[in-house]
C-alpha cells in the first residue's frame, strides 16, 4: 500500500513570496490533516478535512495561509506572502475514519524562508 | 484542550541497554494516546496506540508503552535498545473532537 505523498521535499524561498505545498494522502482515507513542525517543537495541527470540507482550521493564520482538498483526495496548502517564521517542516498525514484512528504521516516538506 | 509533557529532550543511551521515555498527558477525559518515532528526513511512524482494554500496549520494533490513568502518564519501553533506534520519539493525545496534540518529542542517541 502506498503511503501518504509529499511534494516538494525541500523548498528555499524569500520573505513576501509565496508557496504551495501538495499532499496525496493514503487511497480511500477519508479525513487528511496538515501540521507545521518547527524545528525543536512536535508537529501542530493547522488544518484538518473531512473529504473535502474543512473540519477545523482554528490554528491555520488564515491571512496568510489557505488550503484546499479539491474532490476529497489530493490538498494543496498555500502561503502567500511568507514570514521568516515560516520556516518549518509541514506535514501531510491521513486517516480512514475522522475519529480516534491512526494518522499516517508524509515525509514532509522543509521550507526555509530567508 | 489537551496538552502533552515529555520531560526528557535529550537521552542517551548505550546499544543494548533499556530504555524508557517519559509522557504526561493533561486531559480531562479517557484520551486517545499515542507514540510516534521520526528518523532524519522522515515522517512521523506511529510505534504503538492506546484507545480503550488492556494498559500495556505492545508495539512495533519491540517497543511498548504502559497507560496509567492515576498518573496521568503513557510511558514508552524498550529493553534492549539497537543504534537504529536513534530518532525523536514524539508522544500525542488525541481528544473526543479527533485533534491530536504532541509533546516536543525526546532526542535519543545510541552510543555504541
Amino acid at each position: 500500500e502506498a503511503g501518504v505523498a509529499q511534494s516538494p521535499r525541500y523548498k528555499i524561498i524569500e520573505k513576501r513570496q509565496s508557496v504551495a505545498f501538495w499532499c496525496n494522502p493514503i487511497s480511500g482515507h477519508a479525513t487528511l490533516y496538515w501540521y507545521q513542525q518547527i524545528l525543536g517543537q512536535g508537529p501542530k495541527l493547522l488544518i484538518q478535512f473531512q473529504n473535502n470540507g474543512v473540519v477545523d482550521d482554528s490554528q491555520l493564520p488564515k491571512d496568510r495561509f489557505s488550503a484546499e482538498r479539491l474532490k476529497g483526495v489530493d490538498s494543496t496548502l498555500k502561503i502567500q506572502p511568507a514570514k521568516l517564521e515560516d520556516s518549518a517542516v509541514y506535514l501531510c498525514a491521513s486517516s480512514f475514519n475522522r475519529g480516534p484512528d491512526t494518522q499516517y504521516f508524509g515525509p514532509g516538506t522543509r521550507l526555509t524562508v530567508l | 484542550a489537551q496538552s502533552v509533557t515529555q520531560p526528557d529532550i535529550h537521552i542517551t543511551v548505550s546499544e543494548g541497554a533499556s530504555l524508557e521515555l517519559r509522557c504526561n498527558y493533561s486531559y480531562g477525559a479517557t484520551p486517545y494516546l499515542f507514540w510516534y518515532v521520526q528518523s532524519p528526513g522522515q515522517g512521523l511512524q506511529l510505534l504503538l496506540k492506546y484507545f480503550s482494554g488492556d494498559t500495556l500496549v505492545q508495539g512495533i520494533k519491540g517497543f511498548e508503552a504502559e497507560f496509567k490513568r492515576s498518573q496521568s502518564s503513557f510511558n514508552l519501553r524498550k529493553p534492549s535498545v539497537h543504534w537504529s533506534d536513534a530518532a525523536e520519539y514524539f508522544c500525542a493525545v488525541g481528544s473526543n473532537d479527533y485533534k491530536l496534540s504532541f509533546g516536543a518529542g525526546t532526542t535519543v542517541t545510541v552510543r555504541a
